[in-house]
């Protein structure tokens, strides 16, 4: 079975911290993705990676930024933390090409005080 | 991205059978249908998928229509703990950039 395991299940930041969110698979999977969930609004994508060292703009990449050095691991940055970015981030991970799945990881819940 | 449309609720009794619909009428000739569902506090779990056929495995079925603008996925025999949001999306496939809407809440009743 693919895990796609995120660093941290609940985070609780300050206003202005730099905040990372880890999220490792062990799939050996070609694309990686970060979405946010929020009340009313459903998943929304932030970034995307389809490679090592390669990133792509989602839908809401104000505010964040992305890493990914090695095939493995994405990780997702918020240089400076608002209020605004209080969420539920998912990790997600597929193989690629026509008909694939994606899967999830478990979230992780960012409060921004 | 082609869009979706589905109820936002729906319920049913554990046992019967759950159909879910989503209307997808934009979809392009070569975009998948994809289901997804998210139990509380979890990630989103991937169900099924097809593009013109319809799909069965050992969690559902997805009906498409001919001409491709809706599909239902069918829980054959609804248990609590398919107590879900679920998620129609359409794409080209899982490297596509998939939008989730809010999905359809199923509440399954004893």
């Amino acid at each position: 079975d693919v895990k796609v395991t995120q660093s941290s299940r609940y985070l609780v930041k300050r206003t202005g911290e730099k905040v990372f969110l880890e999220c490792v698979q062990d799939m050996d999977h070609e694309n990686m993705f970060w979405y946010r969930q929020d009340p009313g609004l459903g998943l929304r994508l932030i970034y995307f990676s389809y490679d090592v060292k390669m990133k792509e703009k989602g839908d809401i990449p104000e505010g964040y930024s992305v890493s990914r050095e090695k095939k493995e691991r994405f990780s997702l940055i918020l240089e400076s933390a608002s209020t605004n970015q209080t969420s539920m981030y998912l990790c997600a991970t597929s193989r690629g090409g026509p008909g694939g799945e994606l899967f999830f990881g478990e979230g992780s819940r960012l409060t921004v005080l | 991205d082609a869009k979706t449309t589905q109820p936002p609720s729906m319920d049913c009794a554990e046992g019967r059978a759950a159909n879910l619909p989503c209307n997808h009428s934009t979809i392009s000739g070569n975009e998948y249908v994809y289901w997804y569902r998210q139990i509380h506090s979890q990630g989103p779990q991937y169900i099924i998928h097809g593009l013109k056929n319809n799909e069965t495995n050992e969690m559902a079925s997805l009906i498409i229509t001919e001409d491709r603008k809706s599909s239902t996925l069918i829980l054959p025999h609804a248990t609590l703990r398919d107590t879900a949001v679920y998620y129609c999306i359409v794409g080209l496939g899982s490297g596509d950039k998939l939008t989730f809407g809010t999905g359809t809440r199923l509440a399954v009743r004893p």
